[in-house]
């Protein structure tokens, strides 16, 4: 079955800084790579995605890799802000829809 | 918009109890999923449908049962409710399998 791995479980950093989150899988025949952001009691919202014909994708701050050989995609949060404090999930997917651990991310002014 | 909506925001139930959380989305989706969310854990699949009357097994259905009869609403069914079951549980649904996912605001289900 498939096995989606995300690290780091946890990430804080300083107001301004890169965050990056990385997702590794493990099902060859996924194409699709979407993030998510869950704030505090609500659910998740995608805030970026990407399909395997292409490397990268960009959105004013935020930004996905994907390394399709490798096996794995990440998430780029450029000039961090508080209101990026969230936990964030990947989905890499062919069928189901299986998430990530997560990744609590907390940016410190 | 996409509205998926669950019936319910909090929950309180007694164990042995049967529960039913309802879902319902507005956008004529055909996949629907139910996950539960426990600190540290992420998202488990619990069930999820591709069509009416079709269900399939997530990652951790034990102790829990589902109905689809119509296209709109995703039922999760809790035949005896236990402590374990204590969590909080969120729908999900997409248009076509690799496109975005949209969340209900989810249920916080105590079980006491």
């Amino acid at each position: 079955g498939e096995n989606v791995e995300q690290h780091p479980s946890t990430l804080s950093v300083q107001e301004g800084d890169s965050a990056v989150i990385k997702c590794t899988y493990s099902d060859s025949a996924s194409n699709y790579f979407p993030w998510y952001k869950q704030e505090l009691g609500k659910g998740p919202q995608l805030i970026i995605d990407i399909r395997s014909n292409v490397g990268e994708k960009k959105d004013q701050r935020i930004a996905v890799t994907l390394n399709k050989t490798a096996k794995h995609f990440s998430l780029h949060i450029t000039e961090t802000q508080p209101e990026d404090s969230a936990v964030y999930f990947c989905a890499p997917k062919e069928g189901k829809l299986i998430f990530g651990q997560g990744t609590e991310l907390s940016v410190k002014p | 918009d996409v509205k998926v909506t669950q019936s319910s925001r909090y929950l309180v139930k007694r164990t042995g109890e049967k529960v039913f959380l309802e879902c319902v989305q507005d956008m004529d989706h055909e996949n629907m999923f139910w996950y539960r969310q426990d600190p540290g854990l992420g998202l488990r699949l619990i069930y999820f449908s591709y069509d009416v009357k079709m269900k399939e097994k997530g990652d951790i259905p034990e102790g829990y049962s589902v109905s689809r009869e119509k296209k709109e609403r995703f039922s999760l069914i809790l035949e005896s409710a236990s402590t374990n079951q204590t969590s909080m549980y969120l729908c999900a649904t997409t248009g076509q399998l690799n496109t975005e996912a949209f969340f209900g605001q989810g249920t916080r289900l105590t079980v006491v």
